[in-house]
């Protein structure tokens, strides 16, 4: 198993720029999760999604960032426009259903300058 | 709202002692708390789960306790050694969350020395 895939690894923009970070879950894994790591705030949810439906989104900063899940092996979130302030490691990660282990990907480090 | 403390940002101990890490949480009791291990530029590894109703789990040289009486769960690592070095988490539940959310403490990196 190739486990959970993000790209890009790394993501160097100016302020104003729109970016998009990408994830492919687990195969048969249906819950989706994006992370924001900080060394001030630490690991802090985004959105949640459980068989591709948004469930919990309430720990989206603002309207300058959406999360799609358009099926089950593919979600994006994009931030548009960027700002300094949104310069964080971020992380996918997916369950199974039932189950409350999580696994993450080994995240998207985001500069915006 | 609630709260997740890890008390200690580092901890450094000498390969071969036991690391004892803590979590400490507030304001409602969860089903269940869980512990993960972080790497640099590496996204958290899960390790452990422990529920309620389970006052100890061991895995291989792993131990959690979950005393809901105190709302602390600690985490203890025996013979350790210097691969054992990482940031570890502790993560549990949010009150009223859906299943599989979780809210993450800010970790505490151990240091083994040879």
């Amino acid at each position: 198993d190739a486990g959970v895939i993000q790209s890009p690894r790394h993501e160097v923009t100016e302020m104003g720029q729109e970016v998009t970070l990408r994830c492919k879950p687990i195969s048969g894994h249906n819950s989706l999760f994006w992370y924001r790591q900080t060394m001030m705030r630490g690991l802090e949810l985004l959105i949640y999604f459980n068989n591709n439906v948004p469930i919990d989104d309430s720990g989206m900063p603002e309207d300058r960032f959406s999360a799609k899940m358009p099926n089950a092996s593919f979600s994006t979130l994009k931030i548009q426009p960027s700002e300094p302030r949104d310069s964080a490691v971020y992380f996918c990660a997916s369950s199974f259903e039932g189950a409350y282990e999580q696994y993450f990907g080994p995240g998207t480090r985001l500069t915006v300058t | 709202s609630q709260k997740i403390e890890q008390n200690s940002e580092a901890l450094n101990i000498q390969e071969g002692k036991t690391a004892t890490l803590t979590c400490n949480y507030t304001n409602y009791s969860p089903a269940y708390l869980q512990w993960y291990r972080q790497d640099p530029g590496r996204g958290p590894v899960f390790l452990l789960l422990i529920r309620e109703n389970e006052k100890e789990k061991r895995k291989e040289r792993l131990k959690v306790t979950f005393d809901t009486t105190l709302k602390q769960s600690l985490f203890h690592i025996t013979a350790s050694q210097p691969a054992d070095s990482a940031t570890y988490l502790c993560a549990l539940p949010p009150y009223g969350g859906s299943q599989g959310n979780l809210i993450f403490g800010k970790g505490t990196k151990l240091s083994v020395k040879p």
